[in-house]
């Protein structure tokens, strides 16, 4: 079975400052898929970057950029000029495959930015 | 990007009472609907693979004479909670899973539906 594991509960970070989110993972498989989803105070899952397995160049979006560690297992979120709208819960998640569809989370960060 | 939207957003019943919860793709049709439930403060667990035309998946440890799950087309999928109690309680997400969107297999998520049982 999968597992997902973020090891941090909580984080704070300086308005326009970079903060780094950890996340590892468990998985025998070798084609897969992962997530990061912020979830802000009102509740909507929103996708903030993903990132393919067989991928090795690390995925950015805008102020977003991953590390993928393959081999570690690792797969951390770097958010850069960290904005007060960042604040929010965040989630890793694992997906098995193209056609497996479901998402395995983590237990969250929650992340403050302060001004 | 796709919308998904679930009704109610909010509800409030008496224990005993059942609970009907709609999910649906508004852009989009999904033959793939999946059902979160997440407790305060934690993360989200799937309950249910609800496929189109087929009987739920549920995830082992979800009631599945409980958690009624209807996916009776290619963009709605329905979630009723029987008998409700108060342990009942909590956020249910649905997402639905758009089969055109790519290698990606992209999931997108309704905005939850808060289920408070007095």
């Amino acid at each position: 079975a999968q597992t997902v594991t973020q090891s941090q509960p909580e984080m704070s970070v300086q308005e326009a400052e970079t903060v780094t989110l950890s996340c590892t993972y468990d998985t025998s498989e070798s084609n897969y898929y992962l997530f990061w989803y912020k979830q802000p105070p009102s509740r909507q899952m929103i996708l903030v970057i993903r990132q393919e397995a067989y991928k090795q160049q690390n995925a950015t979006e805008n102020r977003f950029s991953v590390n993928f560690q393959k081999a570690a297992k690792s797969f951390s979120l770097k958010i850069s000029d960290s904005q007060l709208g960042d604040t929010a819960m965040y989630f890793c998640a694992f997906m098995k495959g193209v056609s497996q569809g479901n998402l395995i989370f983590g237990k969250g960060t929650k992340l403050s930015v302060k001004p | 990007g796709a919308v998904v939207s679930q009704h109610p957003s909010w509800v409030i019943c008496k224990s005993g009472t059942s609970v009907k919860i709609e999910c649906r793709s508004l852009d989009f049709q999904a033959t793939t609907m999946f059902w979160y439930r997440q407790f305060p403060k934690q993360s989200l667990m799937l309950m249910a693979t609800s496929n189109e035309g087929s009987k739920a998946t549920y995830e082992q440890g979800v009631e599945k004479d409980k958690f009624l799950i209807n996916h009776a087309s290619l963009t709605l999928s329905t979630l009723t909670v029987t008998s409700a109690h108060p342990e009942d309680s909590s956020f249910y997400i649905c997402s639905a899973r758009d089969p055109a969107g790519g290698p990606w297999d992209t999931q997108y998520f309704g905005p939850g539906t808060r289920l408070t049982v007095l």
